[in-house]
């Protein structure tokens, strides 16, 4: 079991918008920045949001955070068929000192 | 480029040990932060272990704490992890990441070395 919580997976149609969910608590979203990555099939993760809500240069701005309490989400608006994927996010955990991911969610793009 | 290599992986029979190596390039790797995570075939990531860029901190997730070791030698711009003790459950992909988009975050990505644990 993930510290963090996300669905396993989300689907919706092409230019549609989808958003994934990232539960937490005090300890790690509560308190920490979070931050979300995508990883394409077979290739490396790639950081897509970090501190919350911020775009790393070159991300599109069809991706956007947000973060409220202990909860976090991903938004990807316009979808297209290359962002299929799976999502992850991560925090840093206070009391375990370790940095969490969430289990991951898979985004199919009908 | 901005780059982090990986290597060092391969076949390893349970209770053996092996060597990761990280090469960066690119970018000036003593000041970054660095961190180990892994995936198991067909699950999600896992965070393995951090080390502050003078080396002088670390920190391990539970399931690895006692077993593994993570170094770097600033001067050859690499990052190490040594695994030792080793188990099934260790069989996995292994990334190592830098830490430089602030807030925890892993902003450089090598490819990833697969490490299998089989006799």
């Amino acid at each position: 079991q993930s510290v963090l919580t996300q669905p396993p997976s989300v689907s919706e149609a092409p230019r549609q918008r989808v958003t994934i969910s990232c539960s937490g608590s005090n300890s790690n979203i509560g308190d920490n920045a979070v931050n979300w990555y995508q990883q394409l099939p077979g290739k490396a993760p790639k950081l897509l949001i970090y501190y919350d809500d911020l775009l790393p240069s070159g991300v599109s701005d069809r991706f956007s955070g947000s973060k409220s309490g202990t909860s976090a989400s991903l938004a990807i608006s316009g979808l297209q068929s290359e962002d299929e994927a799976d999502y992850y996010c991560a925090a840093w955990d206070d009391s375990l000192n370790a940095v969490v991911f969430g289990g991951g969610t898979k985004l199919t793009v009908l | 480029e901005v780059q982090l290599v990986e290597s060092g992986g391969g076949l390893v029979q349970p209770g053996g040990s092996l060597r990761l190596s990280c090469a960066a390039s690119g970018f000036t790797f003593s000041s970054y932060e660095m961190n180990w995570v892994r995936q198991a075939p067909g699950k999600g990531l896992e965070w393995l272990s951090y080390i502050s860029s003078s080396g002088s901190t670390m920190y391990y997730a539970d399931s690895v704490k006692g077993r593994f070791t993570i170094s770097r030698d600033n001067a050859k711009n690499s990052l190490y992890l040594q695994m030792n003790s080793l188990r099934a459950e260790d069989t996995a992909v292994y990334y190592c990441a830098s830490e430089g988009g602030g807030g925890d975050a892993f902003d450089i990505w090598g490819q990833g070395t697969m490490v299998t644990v089989s006799s």
